[in-house]
């Protein structure tokens, strides 16, 4: 149990266009979805947290324009980067949580920038 | 504001050979600590964690974890590690009092296991 999916796992796209990572929890309802970023051999940086229904809470530095997080139902949660540029590339995790402290994170997907 | 050190970037070992990651925390409240390990390409997956009781956790994969308070540690070991222990490792924390479950990423310790 506790299965978080991603997808795409791996995207190419050109700088100026926008590219949509979706996230689904397989078989748990999540009430809290968070975006992490991870830069080649770097740790993981939570970009925003968001719960069902509600506005995305960005971490600070994060720009919300640009990264626009869509938690429409309690099994799926969207990440949108918008004009994308190469500076965007990135490998890009989420994760859903069902309470306090319990986080299951998807397999990532790779994102570059051309 | 809560922070994960990870004193070692890299940590080299034999196989067969025991192995410690060491990990500490600075927090003025109390925490939950967990250890992930990430396979190249790969998401996070959960080794262990702590949120109360016993402060020696065992986890998946033959690895444990002591809790020191007093220490701010939360160091991870294996008595013997095999080739396919070759990852990322990550300490993390989290607050108790949050409602938000954010967890705080150590900047990570890549283990290379040599035959």
């Amino acid at each position: 149990g506790a299965v978080v999916s991603q997808h795409p796992s791996w995207v190419i796209c050109k700088s100026g266009t926008s590219v949509k990572i979706e996230c689904r929890s397989l078989d748990f309802q999540a009430t809290t979805m968070f975006w992490y970023r991870q830069f080649p051999k770097q740790s993981l940086m939570l970009m925003a947290t968001s719960n069902e229904g509600s506005k995305a809470t960005y971490e600070q530095g994060v720009e919300k324009d640009k990264f626009l997080i869509n938690h429409a139902s309690l099994t799926l949660s969207t990440l949108t980067v918008t004009s994308a540029h190469p500076e965007d590339s990135s490998f890009y995790i989420c994760s859903a949580g069902t309470g306090v402290n319990e986080q299951y994170f998807g397999p990532g997907t790779r994102l570059t920038v051309t | 504001a809560q922070s994960v050190t990870q004193l070692d970037s890299q940590v080299p070992v034999f196989e067969e050979a025991p192995v410690e990651l060491r990990c500490n925390y600075s927090s003025s409240v109390s925490v939950y600590l967990f250890w992930y390990v990430q396979y190249p390409n790969q998401g996070l997956q959960l080794l262990l964690k702590y949120l109360s009781g016993s402060t020696l956790v065992k986890g998946i994969n033959g690895f444990e974890a002591e809790f020191n308070k007093s220490q701010t540690s939360f160091h991870l070991r294996k008595p013997s590690v095999h080739i396919s222990d070759t990852a990322e490792y990550f300490c993390a924390v989290s607050d108790p009092g949050s409602s938000a479950s954010k967890i705080i990423f150590g900047s990570g310790t890549r283990l290379s296991i040599r035959p």
